[in-house]
């Protein structure tokens, strides 16, 4: 089974700074079966990625997504204050891995 | 306006069983991989079962022989029979479309691109 670890755990950073975000994969994997979700308290997740950088209906170009292999990155060029929230990665597989989460707070 | 709405959802003791619904709105369940997604207070989201287009269903690990996906096609709704309760299984429960096409016999994933508001479900004495 494979195991997504995403790092940091928690991300403090400002409005207008630049953010990075791991996700780690246990072994190689597709990147076609890469996604990354946002997200904010009392609501349910957001697609932001998939196929490790390609981005969903609807959301700003701020967001990228990179990697392969095992490595896989999800970038916010500028961050808004909307920004603020919590981050998976998921990997589609023989089962639907999500990693433990990323949490972007305000510095 | 494509739409998943949850319900079923309720506070359960040990050992009793609940089941989910997941009603559709815009787009055709059995023509979808649909997915449940929870999340224990505080803490991250677990995937716990799909169904497949074409009938097929997976279980997370904590969840096998316990928890059964299916499906009406003609209520255009997902359901989860959720059985032998656990105090862990307390969560909010997430239906989902899984996104995805075949080109040949190769299937690309796009993510879990719909999602319901969740139903809270409380297992507790």
């Amino acid at each position: 089974e494979i195991v997504l670890t995403q790092s940091p755990g928690t991300l403090s950073l400002s409005p207008g700074e630049r953010a990075t975000l791991s996700c780690r994969a246990s072994q190689s994997v597709s990147s076609s079966y890469l996604a990354w979700y946002q997200q904010k308290p009392g609501q349910a997740p957001r697609l932001l990625i998939y196929g490790a950088s390609s981005r969903a209906t609807g959301i700003p170009d701020r967001f990228s997504g990179s990697g392969s292999g095992t490595d896989f990155t999800l970038t916010i060029s500028r961050l808004e204050p909307e920004d603020f929230a919590v981050y998976y990665c998921q990997h589609y597989g023989s089962s639907f891995t999500f990693g433990q989460g990323t949490r972007l707070e305000i510095k | 306006e494509v739409q998943l709405v949850e319900s079923g959802g309720g506070l359960i003791q040990p050992g009793g069983s609940l089941r989910l619904s997941c009603a559709a709105s815009g787009f055709t369940v059995s023509s979808n991989y649909m997915s449940w997604v929870r999340q224990a207070p505080g803490k991250g989201l677990e995937w716990v079962s799909v169904i497949y287009s074409g009938g097929s269903t997976y279980y997370a690990d904590s969840v096998k022989g316990r928890f059964t996906i299916s499906r009406d096609n003609s209520k255009n709704t997902l359901y989860l029979q959720m059985n032998s309760l656990r105090a862990e299984d307390t969560a909010v429960y997430y239906c989902a479309r899984d996104s995805g096409s075949y080109w040949g016999s190769v299937f690309y994933y796009y993510g879990m691109d719909v999602w319901g508001q969740g139903t809270t479900v409380t297992v507790s004495s």
